[in-house]
């Protein structure tokens, strides 16, 4: 089965600082990619997906991932992080021909710095 | 836009107790799901649900958890016998197909 691993559990950055989490993903073929965000109390949000094609994906709140394949990655990144970033962010992975079923990594709790 | 309703948002039980979550799927959506989230803890999947039966379930899915769909547009998770490490978020999502995902916004389980 498809499995996910978040490197980092808790991340500092300053906010207009740029932001980059890590993911890398376990399956024998390209899976389908997401990355999600929880704020505190909150549902999961979906961010940005990766099914196929251009491997630099653009998602809401200034978000992108990118697909490398050769390293079995998807990071998110953002350019210059807002306090309202501060949250917590889970990579998914989804395997194409697996009834729909993703699974989830540990999440990396973001804290923004004045 | 279409939501996925969880009620209740908040359930306090006694340890021992059997609990119904309930869920609202969104109504054209084909594929219906359990996720578990422990405090502080990553969000696991509990169980998939397709075609009025369960197409696939985790470990931690025992006997203890059984899942419904009684009435075309509920989807309930009921746990029996709470035990204190039960005590979750618990989301219930359900999707179009090819991943279209939508996530209810989750009941927190405490037992007591």
């Amino acid at each position: 089965a498809q499995s996910v691993t978040q490197p980092d559990i808790h991340i500092t950055v300053s906010e207009g600082a740029s932001l980059e989490l890590r993911c890398n993903y376990s399956y024998g073929a390209t899976p389908y990619l997401f990355w999600y965000v929880q704020s505190p109390g909150q549902g999961l949000q979906l961010l940005l997906k990766y099914f196929s094609g251009d491997t630099l994906v653009q998602g809401i709140k200034g978000f992108e991932a990118e697909f490398k394949r050769s390293q079995s990655s998807f990071n998110l990144r953002k350019p210059s992080v807002h306090w309202s970033d501060a949250a917590e962010y889970f990579c998914a992975v989804g395997a194409p021909n697996n009834n729909n079923d993703m699974r989830f990594g540990a999440g990396t709790r973001l804290t923004v710095k004045p | 836009e279409p939501e996925v309703t969880q009620t209740p948002s908040h359930q306090v039980t006694q340890m021992g107790q059997e609990v119904i979550l309930r869920c609202v799927p969104i109504s054209n959506h084909l594929y219906f799901y359990w996720y578990r989230q422990i405090l502080g803890q990553k969000v696991e999947f509990l169980v998939s649900f397709y075609n009025n039966e369960i197409s696939e379930k985790s470990e931690i899915f025992d006997d203890q958890f059984s899942v419904e769909r009684p009435d075309g547009s509920n989807f309930t998770l009921k746990i029996r016998s709470t035990k204190l490490e039960d005590s979750a978020m618990y989301f219930c999502a359900s999707n179009s197909g090819n991943y279209g995902y939508t996530f209810g916004s989750g009941t927190r389980l405490t037992v007591v």
